[in-house]
């Protein structure tokens, strides 16, 4: 059963900074991964998604990575924004499909003006 | 294009009582899954139709169930509510399985 583990569970930062979360996998054998954020009570918004013979993807300052044979993906976000405050979310979907996607319990993003 | 939609935004029942959420996808979009969150178990796949057939089903008891019309709207039901349903039920859609998934604001159900 696939499992997805999202590192650290909080974080606080100046802004300006940049920083990088972190979410591991445990079954490689994926199709894609896919990062959105998620505003307090509102629904996900989609950042960026890599499919499984991908190693990264661009948005503007958002750059994901994948490393598949390792279980891990990087979100990197340059120049933190105030605006950028937010949960995080990794989700994998697995190969076989049962399970729909399969999401980590985020990272708490606080950027300080 | 307008985004997923879902309706009611919020809801408020009875233990007991059953429940029936509208998700209207994207314009062109033929699969839509169903997700349940709440801020113990996080986000958690409950089911995904493609072109009207239930395509896969997350762990979840016989009382919720769903389906998808020719339109590709997707209904979800969840009957003999219980409080442990309280949650934050997101559907999403895609173009087609495995694509990016965009999700609607989500509705939010109270059971009392």
């Amino acid at each position: 059963k696939q499992e997805v583990t999202q590192i650290p569970a909080a974080l606080s930062v100046p802004e300006g900074e940049n920083l990088v979360l972190n979410c591991s996998f445990t079954d490689s054998a994926i199709y894609n991964l896919q990062w959105f954020r998620q505003d307090p009570g509102k629904g996900l918004t989609s950042l960026l998604l890599i499919q499984s013979s991908q190693r990264e993807q661009t948005s503007g300052r958002l750059n994901a990575s994948l490393d598949k044979s390792s279980g891990r993906s990087t979100l990197y976000i340059a120049a933190s924004q105030p605006g950028d405050s937010a949960t995080y979310l990794c989700a994998v979907h697995s190969g076989g499909g049962a399970d729909g996607l399969t999401f980590g319990k985020g990272t708490h993003l606080i950027i300080q003006p | 294009k307008a985004g997923v939609t879902q309706t009611p935004r919020y809801l408020i029942k009875t233990r007991g009582q059953q429940v029936t959420l509208s998700c209207s996808p994207i314009s062109g979009h033929r699969s839509v899954s169903w997700y349940q969150q709440t801020p113990g178990q996080g986000l958690q796949f409950l089911f995904e139709y493609f072109s009207e057939t239930q395509r896969n089903k997350g762990n979840f008891p016989g009382r919720f169930s769903g389906r998808q019309f020719s339109n590709s709207r997707s209904e979800m039901n969840v009957s003999t509510l219980e409080l442990g349903d309280s949650a934050l039920y997101l559907c999403a859609s895609t173009p087609g399985p495995e694509e990016t998934q965009y999700f609607g604001p989500g509705t939010r159900l109270l059971v009392l």
